[in-house]
């Protein structure tokens, strides 16, 4: 199984701030990368697929790049709305497709 | 728009079988793969099963082979999980999930149902 690895697990930050979280696979998967963001309670929602494709309705904020192991998605400009876990996926090579830990974003 | 509405979440005891349901409006249903995945309380979001469109391929998780069963009747838009000999470590909220043309992550997700398995 390809292991998806966030970094960090959780971090504090302050509205208007750019942020960057980090997802690593353990061997390549080209671009097949997805990237949701869960509030508490709630079901996970997409944000990006193909690594950097922008899901229809997402705020421009939100941005991802990288290919083969190493991904990222950035945060621009924090809005409050934003202080949410985030995952990344994996759909490269399956069985199984699988997630990240998540990375915890806190309001500092 | 699309809508995804999970049901037959509840309490069963270890050992014991539970089927949930996806009810599916909004697209044409018989055109998508379909995703279960699950969320243990406190944890992370673990993948579970996924079909294709027309139910030919199917696949699963390890922690949930030959005890789980996903299927289709897209004549119902409706998407199942058939989860047999539960165990305590299967206590999650179960998601459905839909799967666009290209790219099988999900793009649009329900709302979830428990699962509690608990003497």
């Amino acid at each position: 199984a390809i292991r998806m690895t966030q970094s960090p697990s959780s971090f504090s930050a302050s509205t208007g701030d750019r942020v960057t979280i980090t997802c690593r696979a353990s061997q390549g998967i080209s671009s097949y990368l997805a990237w949701y963001q869960q509030k508490p309670g709630k079901a996970p929602k997409l944000l990006i697929y193909a690594a950097s494709t922008l899901q229809s309705g997402v705020p421009s904020r939100f941005s991802g790049s990288g290919s083969g192991t190493d991904f990222t998605l950035t945060i621009s400009c924090l809005q409050s709305e934003d202080f949410a876990t985030y995952y990344c996926q994996q759909y490269y090579s399956y069985p199984p497709i699988t997630f990240g830990q998540g990375t915890r974003l806190e309001i500092k | 728009q699309v809508q995804l509405v999970e049901s037959g979440g509840g309490v069963v005891q270890p050992g014991g079988s539970l089927r949930l349901s996806c009810a599916a409006s909004g697209f044409t249903f018989s055109s998508y793969g379909m995703h279960w995945v699950r969320q243990a309380p406190g944890k992370g979001l673990e993948w579970v099963a996924f079909i294709r469109y027309d139910g030919s391929n199917k696949y699963y998780a390890d922690s949930v082979k030959g005890r789980f069963t996903i299927s289709r009747d897209n004549s119902k838009n409706t998407l199942y999980l058939q989860m047999n000999s539960l165990r305590a470590e299967d206590t999650a909220v179960y998601y459905c999930a839909k799967s666009p043309p290209y790219g099988d992550y999900g793009d649009y997700w329900g709302q979830g149902t428990l699962v509690t398995v608990s003497s």
